[in-house]
């Protein structure tokens, strides 16, 4: 399946640690990519190559994968990471997936 | 490096969706580039639209490839889209996004992520 399953919505307090996962066949042998997009603002990238953090995103963003599941985990979540999120694989030939999305609310 | 999508903003239904991604701070003619573009619809996720390289290879998402075309403008540092026989599920607002590349251990060079992205433009189909 080419698809990526993310749950809809996660719920955090502020200060805790949140996750979003992605699962789907693709995730296990190709590299994930998260993207996070708070609302009127463009996607931006937090992670890349399963677990690199891009110049300039906090570190309280890591990725890690196990199997066919893909987490992004917030640490000392903040009301600023308040947004939908998003995994992304590359692949041939549909050549970009998305997941559905995940709209974190921190409160 | 900077991005910005423009586009009518109002298109109405069964005509042309025509949309230009104008890149700013380094020039399309000076070297590799690699483009897409995506679009989020109301109340929907992120959705893959296509892509365009410096070699002039372009991918359709499947399901709007009969409608679309991309094209690149190296004179003018600008990107195209467009898409015919619009409808309501074309609504949107439109982004475009430069891919980033990584090289493998074998020397292979594979998409990595997108990048940079526009700050997107709102198209909406009428009746």
């Amino acid at each position: 399946s080419d698809e990526l399953t993310q749950p809809p919505s996660v719920s955090v307090s502020p200060g805790q640690t949140a996750s979003v996962t992605c699962s789907g066949d693709k995730v296990g042998d190709r590299f994930v990519c998260w993207y996070q997009q708070s609302p009127g603002q463009a996607p931006l990238l937090v992670i890349h190559q399963d677990s690199q953090r891009p110049s300039g995103i906090p570190e309280r963003f890591s990725g890690s994968k196990s199997g066919n599941t893909a987490t992004l985990t917030i640490s000392g979540t903040q009301t600023v990471d308040e947004a939908d999120y998003f995994c992304q694989v590359w692949n041939s030939p549909t050549y970009v997936i998305f997941g559905g999305g995940t709209k974190l609310t921190v409160l | 490096v900077q991005v910005q999508e423009s586009g009518p903003g109002l298109v109405k239904s069964s005509h042309t969706l025509a949309l230009t991604c104008t890149v700013s701070g380094a020039s399309l003619s000076s070297g590799d580039f690699y483009w897409h573009w995506l679009r989020r619809p109301p109340g929907r996720g992120l959705e893959w639209v296509a892509y365009i390289d410096s070699d002039g290879t372009t991918f359709y998402n499947s399901t709007l490839e009969s409608r679309l075309l991309v094209s690149a403008d190296t004179s003018k540092d600008q990107l195209s889209l467009t898409l015919r026989s619009a409808t309501a599920a074309d609504t949107a607002v439109y982004y475009c996004a430069r891919e980033s590349q990584r090289t493998t251990s074998e020397g292979l060079q594979l998409p990595d992520a997108f990048d940079l992205w526009g700050p997107g433009t709102v198209v909406t189909v009428s009746p």
